[in-house]
């Protein structure tokens, strides 16, 4: 079965400091999609960064950044600068290529707290 | 561009009684829709998905059912509500399977 996995349930960082959020993911397959959504208090999902498993390069956005593992099966995100509006739940999502219609499966969540 | 709107935003009903929650996307044609519960603050679990009018795929057996009588409208209804139901549903859509999900913006419901 295809499964995420994110193993920091809770996280805290210092205003204006970096965090790295950490995903891992099962799969046999071989391309696919990956991403990074957050859920501010708010509770709206959005998207946050997305991955293409057959790109090589790490996908960045602003001041979000992942750290894509392919033989690991490794998709960590990095924010830098962290600023009070990036607290928030993040969820690692992966969508196997096997799916046609776009059915995405989810982390269980971090959630992190910027800290001014 | 695309907006997806899903309503109400919250909703307490009790125990035996239906629900019926309702998703629109305007600005495109022809989208998937997914239908998703997020309980305790936690993990997304899919609920149904369809790929097209009258189309509706069930991701887990439970006590509620989907439909698609329009396009871009997306429906999730139960015919008896159970304290169990209770939770984040959350409806999306996405273009194709190379697309990401856009979400609307959640209904939480309470079932007392």
């Amino acid at each position: 079965a295809q499964t995420v996995t994110q193993s920091q349930p809770e996280m805290s960082v210092q205003e204006a400091e970096t965090v790295t959020l950490s995903c891992t993911y099962d799969t046999s397959e071989n391309n696919y999609y990956l991403f990074w959504y957050k859920q501010p208090p708010s509770r709206q999902m959005i998207l946050v960064i997305r991955q293409e498993a057959y790109k090589q390069q790490n996908a960045t956005e602003n001041r979000f950044s992942v750290n894509f593992q392919k033989a690991a099966k490794s998709f960590s995100l990095k924010i830098s600068d962290s600023q009070l509006g990036d607290t928030a739940m993040y969820f690692c999502a992966f969508m196997p290529p096997s799916s046609n219609t776009g059915k995405l499966i989810f982390g269980q969540g971090t959630t992190l707290q910027v800290k001014p | 561009s695309q907006t997806i709107h899903q309503w109400p935003a919250t909703l307490v009903q009790p125990v035996g009684s239906p629900l019926s929650l309702e998703c629109t996307v305007e600005g495109t044609s022809n989208p998937n829709l997914y239908w998703y519960r997020q309980a305790a603050g936690r993990g997304l679990q899919l609920l149904f998905y369809s790929v097209g009018i009258g189309q509706i795929s069930s991701e887990v057996p439970q006590n509620l059912s989907a439909s698609r009588p329009q396009d871009r409208q997306f429906i999730l209804s139960s015919k008896k509500l159970l304290l169990s139901d209770s939770g984040f549903y959350l409806c999306a859509w996405t273009r194709d399977r190379a697309s990401p999900l856009h979400f609307g913006n959640g209904t939480r419901l309470t079932v007392t």
